[in-house]
């Protein structure tokens, strides 16, 4: 149980487009999933909280117009790259809080050319 | 004060040896402290988690050591495989129980078990 899946995977851009990552809870229901990045040889940076029904909270840093957050609904939240740009590259993770235990997603790896 | 420190950096263990990675934190706030296992390319899985009020929680061949006045934690792999080779982050959180959670992780311990 408690299983979070993303997609795409894996996803190569070109710059200046957008790409959407969802992240899906599969088996339980989710108000609170959270989205990270990682690069490489480093650990996990938390970008944001997405909380169902409203806005995310961005972590400082993080531009909320380039990193779109939507949790519409209890089992998906969705993460826009929008104008993506070579340096956006990167494994973007998401997570789910789920009877007091994070549940992480396999990870979408980023690719801006 | 949100800072959670990890040590070592890497670690070569021999196969059937104990590994050990520790870690240290400032804030006495922090309630829960779990332990995750990351392959290359995919997300943390979580290994084993720890609360204050317990100073040792064992699972299988994995076990955690919390010492509370030290503000230290670490996690033991007894019989390590080369199977368990793999990145191992700590983190802790505070209000766990409650709607956000947010974790803070360590750097990160990259295990490398010989055969």
């Amino acid at each position: 149980g408690a299983v979070v899946s993303q997609h795409p995977s894996r996803v190569i851009c070109k710059s200046g487009t957008s790409v959407k990552i969802e992240c899906r809870s599969l088996d339980f229901q989710a108000t609170t999933m959270f989205w990270y990045r990682q690069f490489p040889k480093q650990s996990l940076m938390l970008m944001a909280t997405s909380n169902e029904g409203s806005k995310a909270t961005y972590e400082q840093g993080v531009e909320k117009d380039k990193f779109l957050i939507n949790h519409a609904s209890l089992t998906l939240s969705t993460l826009t790259v929008t104008s993506a740009h070579p340096e956006d590259s990167s494994f973007y993770i998401c997570s789910a809080h789920f009877r007091g235990t994070q549940y992480f997603g396999p990870g979408t790896r980023l690719t801006v050319l | 004060q949100q800072q959670v420190k990890q040590s070592p950096q890497s670690l070569i263990v021999q196969k059937g040896g104990i590994s050990i990675i520790n870690c240290a934190y400032e804030n006495t706030a922090f309630d829960y402290f779990p332990w995750y296992q990351q392959f290359p390319g995919k997300g943390p899985a979580l290994l084993i988690a720890i609360r204050p009020d317990v100073s040792e929680k064992k699972e299988g061949r994995f076990t955690i050591s919390f010492n509370k006045s030290a503000k230290q934690f670490s996690l033991h792999i007894m019989d390590s495989q080369p199977g368990d080779s793999a990145t191992y982050f700590c983190a802790a959180a505070m209000n766990y129980g409650g709607s956000q959670g947010n974790l803070i992780f360590g750097k990160g311990t990259k295990l490398s078990v010989k055969p």
